[in-house]
């Protein structure tokens, strides 16, 4: 299995709604990223877990909430968000850098995400 | 300060022909360098790597080159189909950032039929 999942496809929410974003791999990756992206931009790095504990926080708002459960999901939680919040949300997942150096990030297909 | 650069924003190729996409490098901590193509709400797909002791790697219609002393990396697609219309990033990673990649800011290529 090579694939992350990542569910909902789509979600639509309001600003004081709280949902989940979530994400699944089964390549025993011990990496895990969540990203976001705007149209025509790079993906822009939020958080990285490394065997299951948060190792990178890239200054993202707390209204952005991640969990890593197990090694094979992560989950990033969504509460009062703004509109220009609004963005495709991945998900991706490699071998720690520390176990190898060929660390190709897997990614998964996102989740369009808009605030109203 | 942006350290990996992909100054073409877009590129048009004919159908058949090579298409050529480059990237710039500041740090020269980087040793592994990567692409990924992505359609428009996807996620980015994984084409291809170069670890930094090499200056060549090949698979099937794509090639990417690594220049170490001019800082440039490029990937060559031969020959170009239109389904290879997409956005590539350049991206690169060194034992320092962890598991951190960082990002070109992508090329559109438009393969013309």
């Amino acid at each position: 299995d090579t694939e992350v999942t990542q569910t909902p496809k789509h979600l639509v929410m309001g600003m004081t709604n709280k949902k989940s974003l979530k994400c699944e791999q089964h390549m025993g990756h011990r990496a895990m990223y969540w990203y976001k992206q705007k149209a025509k931009k790079p993906p822009e790095l939020m958080f990285v877990y490394s065997y299951e504990k948060l190792s990178i926080n890239e200054s993202v708002p707390s209204r952005f909430s991640p969990e890593c459960p197990n090694s094979s999901l992560l989950n990033l939680h969504l509460h009062a968000l703004q509109p220009e919040d609004s963005a495709l949300y991945l998900c991706a997942s490699s071998l720690y850098r520390g176990e190898s150096s060929y660390n190709e990030q897997f990614f998964g297909p996102g989740t369009r995400l808009t605030v109203l | 300060d942006q350290q990996v650069k992909q100054n073409s924003p877009s590129l048009s190729v004919q159908e058949g022909r090579i298409s050529i996409l480059n990237c710039d490098y500041t740090n020269s901590m980087f040793d592994y360098f990567l692409w990924y193509k992505k359609y428009p709400a996807e996620g980015p797909t994984f084409l291809i790597s170069i670890s930094s002791i090499k200056d060549k790697n090949e698979d099937g219609r794509f090639t990417v080159f690594l220049n170490k002393s001019a800082k440039h990396l490029s990937l060559h697609i031969v020959p170009s189909q239109p389904g290879d219309s997409a956005v590539y990033f350049c991206a690169a990673s060194a034992v320092w950032s962890g598991s951190r990649l960082t990002f070109g800011e992508g090329t559109q290529l438009t393969v013309n039929p």
